[in-house]
């Protein structure tokens, strides 16, 4: 069974601070697909990444970055110098043979100035 | 903006009522996906339209129907309505194997 966990229910930084939202996966595939999207407080869902199973490149657009780990089936999303419009609820979600999202609990971020 | 349409926005009714929520995906886009979010059951998979075929379903309630038209837009169909069905319904869209784009999704509250 797919299963996402993101521990972390709600994390609070000062603006400028680096910030990792943590990721734990759990699937019997041996491909599958992982994501992160974040939900501003307007409500939309924004896709940020989407991650293959057989590529375990770290991945940097910008301010983000993206640490794939399968050893211990984690996805860990990290923001460098954090600014306020960063405050969303970032959600992590796993896919087998791309198809359905599982979604994990998500966690809110909020960056104060 | 992702591309992907929904309407209407908000939509306030009754318990036993029905309702119906429209989606027109991106152009181009041959795979329509709904989910519910709410509160006590984060954001759940309901089922999964390709080209106009139903591809995968989730934990979607008897109560609830969806169906793909020739155009590829999607409508879902909410009916015997309950307090509990009052949740954000979103609508995705993407290219065949990859990566999913939402609609701004439809809130619906049950009262």
């Amino acid at each position: 069974a797919q299963k996402v966990t993101q521990a972390q229910t709600e994390i609070s930084v000062v603006e400028k601070e680096d910030v990792t939202l943590d990721c734990v996966y759990e699937t019997r595939d041996t491909t599958y697909y992982l994501f992160w999207y974040k939900q501003p407080p307007s409500g939309e869902l924004v896709f940020l990444i989407r991650r293959n199973s057989f590529d375990e490149q770290n991945e940097i657009s910008g301010r983000y970055s993206w640490n794939f780990q399968k050893s211990t089936s984690s996805f860990n999303f990290t923001i460098t110098a954090s600014q306020v419009v960063d405050s969303a609820v970032y959600f992590c979600a796993l896919s087998e043979r791309v198809n359905k999202l599982v979604f994990g609990a998500g966690t809110i971020l909020r960056v104060k100035s | 903006d992702s591309g992907v349409t929904q309407t209407p926005k908000h939509l306030i009714t009754a318990t036993g009522q029905r309702v119906t929520l429209r989606c027109s995906p991106r152009s181009g886009d041959l795979s329509v996906y709904w989910y519910q979010q709410s509160l006590d059951q984060g954001l759940q998979f309901l089922i999964q339209y390709y080209n106009g075929e139903e591809r995968a379903k989730g934990n979607i309630l008897e109560r609830f129907s969806a169906q793909q038209f020739p155009d590829l837009h999607s409508e879902l169909n909410l009916s015997s309505l309950e307090l509990g069905d009052s949740a954000l319904y979103f609508c995705a869209s993407s290219v065949a194997g990859n990566e999913q784009f939402f609609g701004p999704g439809t809130r619906l509250t049950v009262l």
